[in-house]
């Protein structure tokens, strides 16, 4: 079945530092969303990303979909102690499944 | 717009007893899903919903796991008899399908289950 791979499980900055997830399928997506889970919180969606060589911004994030659809990443430029929080990419295959498998997420933890 | 409603928040059982969740999704949200999620991983699908249709079970073990959404708005999950394995927060999101695309899913807060 399809497997979702996000790297690393575990990143711990400084304020300030920047960080990246990364995140690998198996099989090719037809599109991948990423969620934000703050300690003790439930998943929050963040952005969703469907074309080949994506790129979109929010702020200091930065989503990527690579040009095979079967990665991305995430990005932050200038880390706060408020993006503290297990960043969890979720990508659908193709075709008529429409179900999203999630990564096990990579877990931020961001020293002031 | 409220959001996901979950009840209960916390639930404590012994093996062997039954236990159900309950779940309203966002006011026009036609798609309700269940998911499981294991400490330190990420939400496992457990069971889709279309209206009241259950368009993707195929993760539920069906031995024990049983979900219903008659009137296609709220959602109840049960599970009996309950293992120790089965500790988790369930969690419920809701998204409106248009057919065409993903559209993002809202979450509630989940019920942290801890069967003792």
């Amino acid at each position: 079945g399809q497997q979702v791979m996000q790297i690393p499980q575990y990143q711990h900055v400084q304020e300030g530092e920047d960080f990246t997830t990364y995140c690998n399928s198996s099989t090719t997506l037809s599109n991948i969303q990423w969620y934000k889970q703050r300690p003790g919180g439930h998943p929050v969606f963040l952005i969703q990303l469907v074309k080949s060589g994506e790129v979109k911004k929010q702020k200091r994030l930065t989503f990527q979909f690579g040009e095979a659809k079967k990665n991305s990443s995430l990005h932050i430029t200038a880390t706060q102690t408020t993006d503290v929080g297990t960043y969890f990419c979720a990508g659908r295959a193709g075709g008529s499944n429409y179900k999203l498998t999630f990564g096990k997420g990579t877990l931020l933890t961001v020293n002031p | 717009e409220a959001g996901v409603v979950q009840s209960p928040r916390y639930k404590i059982i012994e093996k062997k007893q039954p236990v159900a969740f309950w779940c309203n999704p966002i006011s026009g949200h036609n798609t309700l899903y269940w998911y499981l999620q294991n400490l330190g991983q990420g939400p496992e699908l457990l069971i889709r919903y279309e209206n009241e249709e259950a368009v993707d079970d195929s993760q539920l073990p069906k031995d024990r796991f049983s979900a219903e959404r008659l009137k296609g708005v709220d959602s109840t999950l049960k599970i009996q008899p309950a293992e120790l394995g089965d500790s988790a927060v369930y969690l419920c999101a809701s998204s409106r399908w248009t057919g065409k695309a993903d559209n993002e899913q809202f979450f509630g807060p989940g019920t942290r289950l801890t069967v003792l």
